[in-house]
């Protein structure tokens, strides 16, 4: 069945320091939407990528979705503490209904 | 507007009782889903209504778990009889559709099973 993986799994950067996580699909999406959920809270979606190759930025997050529309990427410029929290992937299969949620990249920011 | 409203917050049960939790989506939000999502990983799609008909159930553990969103709108998610393991977060949320749009979630149930 489909899966989607992230890594890393954890990232402790300094804040001011730039952020990557990265997510991979094993079967072609149809679109990848990304969500950030703070400690003790739910995710909050940010945005949905549809188009091979698609960059799209809000603000310091720079979301990118693959040629091949099976990867995709999130880059966070010049962390910042309330930048912390865990970003999900979440990709829809091509002809599928199943949005698959991957297992979250853990931010900390250190001050 | 508002958000999507779940209750209760919290819940302490004993294995093998049963448990129900609500969740009203947002107003005209066709599409509504459950999540679980165990400390540490990420949300597991449980079932997913479009209006009051069920799209999606393949993950959902049959013999103990059930949903129901009656008229299209509010719906309930209920264990029967629960495990250790069934201890978790539920998520509900909803969508305008489950292609070109983004899912609202709700704040969720922590749920204990001790």
């Amino acid at each position: 069945g489909q899966q989607v993986m992230q890594i890393p799994q954890y990232q402790h950067v300094q804040e001011g320091e730039d952020f990557t996580t990265y997510c991979n699909s094993s079967t072609t999406l149809s679109n990848i939407q990304w969500y950030k959920q703070r400690p003790g809270g739910h995710p909050v979606f940010l945005i949905q990528l549809v188009k091979s190759g698609e960059v799209k930025k809000q603000k310091r997050l720079t979301f990118q979705f693959g040629e091949a529309k099976k990867n995709s990427s999130l880059h966070i410029t010049a962390t910042q503490t309330t930048d912390v929290g865990t970003y999900f992937c979440a990709g829809r299969n091509t002809g599928g209904f199943k949005t698959i949620f991957g297992a979250g990249t853990r931010l900390f920011v250190k001050a | 507007e508002a958000g999507v409203a779940q209750s209760p917050r919290y819940k302490i049960i004993e294995k093998r009782q049963s448990v129900a939790f609500w969740c009203n989506p947002i107003s005209g939000h066709a599409t509504l889903y459950w999540y679980q999502q165990i400390l540490g990983q990420g949300p597991k799609l449980l079932i997913q209504f479009q209006n009051n008909g069920v799209v999606d159930d393949s993950q959902l553990p049959k013999d103990r778990f059930s949903a129901e969103r009656l008229k299209g709108v509010d719906s309930t998610l209920k264990i029967q009889p629960a495990k250790l393991e069934d201890s978790a977060v539920y998520l509900c949320a909803s969508s305008q559709d489950s292609e070109n749009y983004g899912y609202t979630f709700g704040s969720g149930t922590r749920l204990t099973v001790v």
